[in-house]
């Protein structure tokens, strides 16, 4: 266990709509970062977040957007979904701005329909 | 654009066997190159890691090779068990910045 939880741990929904995922990073870590998980992309990095401010952006598409609050957990709003949006999405966490080593979480499955 | 190629995309192999995966990266940048273990419905875990300057390192039975000139580095499983079928991802680093993955390499060693 990495001491990352993410829920829900499964998510179908319907194209158009709109979901948030939620992370909690291992305890006194202040990274978050998001990545998704398809078949024909591989592990991809979405973004990044430190103590609450936006650090790093990858091939994030522009519906989706997250947050980082006091607390250091974080939300990923997936909105105007596609079909193609169905796949794993991943949190890490580790302690610090540039840590080497990242935990991850167990994952939210999501299926668009 | 793919900066860190991965092969082979799977193998299998007998309990006791060697299990290579190689990698290769493109971006001299990178500093930091990490080997990650995923199982399935489990997120990726960190299995062992190697910087640019060593060009072997060895935890257990998991050897990482790495050949700077070349830009490439591979994973080598030594007495493969059963236990350890499960998809591999070499990844790239920079600075502490965030992770490239390889595509993956979905290993199945059979009994």
């Amino acid at each position: 266990d990495s001491g990352v939880t993410q829920t829900p741990k499964h998510l179908i929904t319907a194209t158009g709509q709109r979901v948030t995922l939620r992370c909690s990073p291992r305890s006194g870590d202040l990274s978050v970062y998001w990545y998704q998980q398809s078949l024909d992309q591989g592990l991809q990095f979405l973004i990044q977040y430190y103590n609450g401010e936006e650090r790093a952006k990858g091939n994030i598409l522009e519906r989706f957007s997250a947050q980082q609050f006091p607390d250091l957990h974080s939300e990923l709003n997936l909105s105007s979904l596609e079909l193609g949006d169905s796949a794993l999405y991943f949190c890490a966490s580790s302690p610090t701005l540039h840590a080497e080593t990242q935990y991850f979480g167990p994952g939210t499955r999501l299926l668009v329909l | 654009q793919q900066q860190v190629k991965q092969s082979p995309q799977s193998l299998i192999v007998q309990k006791g066997g060697i299990s290579i995966i190689n990698c290769a990266y493109e971006n001299t940048a990178f500093d930091y190159f990490p080997w990650y273990q995923q199982f399935p419905g489990k997120g990726p875990a960190l299995l062992i890691a190697i910087r640019p300057d060593v060009s072997e390192k060895k935890e257990g039975r998991f050897t990482i090779s790495f050949n700077k000139s070349a830009k490439q580095f591979s994973l080598h499983i030594m007495d493969s068990q059963p236990g350890d079928s499960a998809t591999y991802f070499c990844a790239a680093q920079a600075a502490g910045n965030k992770l490239t993955f390889g595509g993956g390499t979905r290993v199945l060693v059979k009994p």
